[in-house]
């Protein structure tokens, strides 16, 4: 079983749509949750953290379930400009240097 | 705004060249990661390091080695490159201390080819 799962997709969805990603993590002794977005060619970028309580930025909300070991993305409202790949990280959950798991990530493409 | 460099953006080696890609990060984190990234594989931690002169093997260290002796700078060094070596690179960099918490910064990737 890997570490971090995610939806393969892609996922093809109109402008202006709601679209939700999940992940589930193996170890949970993990503490850190992240999502990074990376665009074609292009390197991962933080797009944010994910917090026990939840926590939203904008059109972004991302959800935190420690039982289930599950992790959530939702974009509202999507934009064109939201099409990437979308990748979801978790911290090893020991001390080993910052070492994160990422997972493979699932494509989304937003459609005029 | 933190910067993490990469010496080369795409690089045509030989099999059996030496080969080294190089990484700087200007922000004094204590962490520094290499990965791979092939289609279908996703990120995969090739080795890392948490303070200079360490280093630690990651998911894929056959056929790499790697040298931090400033905690600036982190090299990925392919002893004798393979054509299985073609890849997107990236280098990674975080700190142990402060807000940022484990969130990792990378450079933007150095595509090789091996022929």
């Amino acid at each position: 079983r890997k570490e971090v799962e995610q939806d393969p997709g892609p996922f093809n969805v109109p402008e202006g749509a709601t679209v939700a990603f999940n992940c589930t993590y193996s170890n949970s002794a993990s503490q850190s949750f992240f999502w990074y977005r990376q665009d074609c060619r292009k390197e991962p970028k933080l797009l944010m953290s994910v917090y026990s309580s939840g926590n939203e930025d904008g059109r972004f909300t991302a959800q935190l379930n420690r039982a289930s070991q599950y992790i959530s993305l939702l974009i509202r409202d999507s934009k064109l400009s939201d099409s990437a790949t979308y990748l979801c990280v978790v911290n090893h959950g020991s001390n080993q240097g910052g070492k994160l798991i990422f997972g493979q990530g699932t494509e989304l493409s937003v459609k005029p | 705004d933190v910067k993490v460099t990469q010496s080369s953006r795409y690089l045509v080696k030989r099999t059996g060249e030496k080969v080294f890609l190089e990484c700087v990060q200007d922000m004094d984190h204590e962490n520094m990661f290499w990965y791979r990234q092939d289609p279908g594989l996703g990120l995969r931690l090739i080795y890392f390091s948490y303070d200079v002169k360490m280093k630690e093997k990651g998911d894929i260290p056959e056929g790499y080695s790697v040298s931090r002796e400033k905690k600036e700078r982190f090299s990925l060094i392919l002893e004798s490159a393979s054509t299985n070596q073609t890849s997107m690179y990236l280098c990674a960099s975080s700190s142990t201390h402060g807000t940022s918490g484990d969130t990792q910064y990378f450079g933007p990737g150095t595509r090789l080819t091996v022929l």
